[in-house]
């Protein structure tokens, strides 16, 4: 069965610090690998998409890397702020675009 | 440029009643999914539709409906709700998947 795994489940960081988001997976065949943000409330935003060829993307503050042979990402946030409390949602698609979401890592930011 | 748009935001049923979630889009996308979110999961595709005039079920399908009314709506529709079917639902467009804002339903 195709599974994602996020960790840790909730984390707090203190304003401008940086932290690493964790996401381990067993889909296959492998096709793609999601980030999103979602705020409390509403619905996911994309922030990264990365194929099989590509083991880093960055979308200003969040950079996302991925390493396809261990089935491994993550997300990255440097310099946090009050706006990037949320849950980082990572989803993984299948070769039959079957996505594959992960329960989500909840960020906390405190000035 | 409206994006995906969900109507209603919030709903309360009673069990046994029918509801249908109305979803469309401005974005001239092909494809069109529905999902529900509940605490401590992840995302589930309830049923998609990957063209007008198509539709396909999804990982929890039982107990939906649904209908690709032309490229830009998609609705689902709850024939008899059940307190399991409280969740937030949530539409999406694209393989890029936008989503909507989410409709909050509670089955009491």
């Amino acid at each position: 069965k195709n599974q994602v795994e996020q960790s840790p489940q909730s984390l707090i960081i203190l304003e401008g610090k940086n932290c690493t988001l964790q996401c381990n997976y067993t889909v296959s065949p492998f096709s793609n690998l999601r980030w999103y943000k979602q705020d409390t409330g509403r619905g996911p935003v994309s922030l990264t998409i990365m194929t099989f060829s590509e083991n880093t993307k960055s979308n200003g503050r969040y950079t996302a890397t991925l390493d396809a042979d261990t089935k491994q990402s993550s997300l990255h946030i440097t310099a946090s702020q009050l706006s990037d409390s949320a849950s980082y949602i990572c989803v993984v698609g299948a070769n039959d675009y079957k996505l594959s979401f992960g329960a989500g890592t909840t960020v906390t930011v405190r000035a | 440029n409206a994006g995906v748009t969900q109507t209603p935001k919030f709903q309360v049923l009673k069990t046994g009643q029918s509801m249908t979630l109305q979803c469309a889009q401005d974005m001239n996308h092909n494809s069109m999914y529905w999902y529900r979110q509940d605490p401590g999961m992840g995302l589930r595709l309830i049923y998609y539709s990957a063209s007008e005039g198509t539709t396909d079920k999804g990982e929890v399908p039982n107990g939906y409906n649904v209908s690709r009314l032309n490229k830009r709506e998609f609705s689902l529709r709850l024939e008899s709700a059940a307190p399991s079917q409280t969740s937030v639902y949530f539409c999406a467009s694209s393989d890029e998947q936008y989503f909507g804002p989410g409709t909050r339903l509670t089955v009491t």
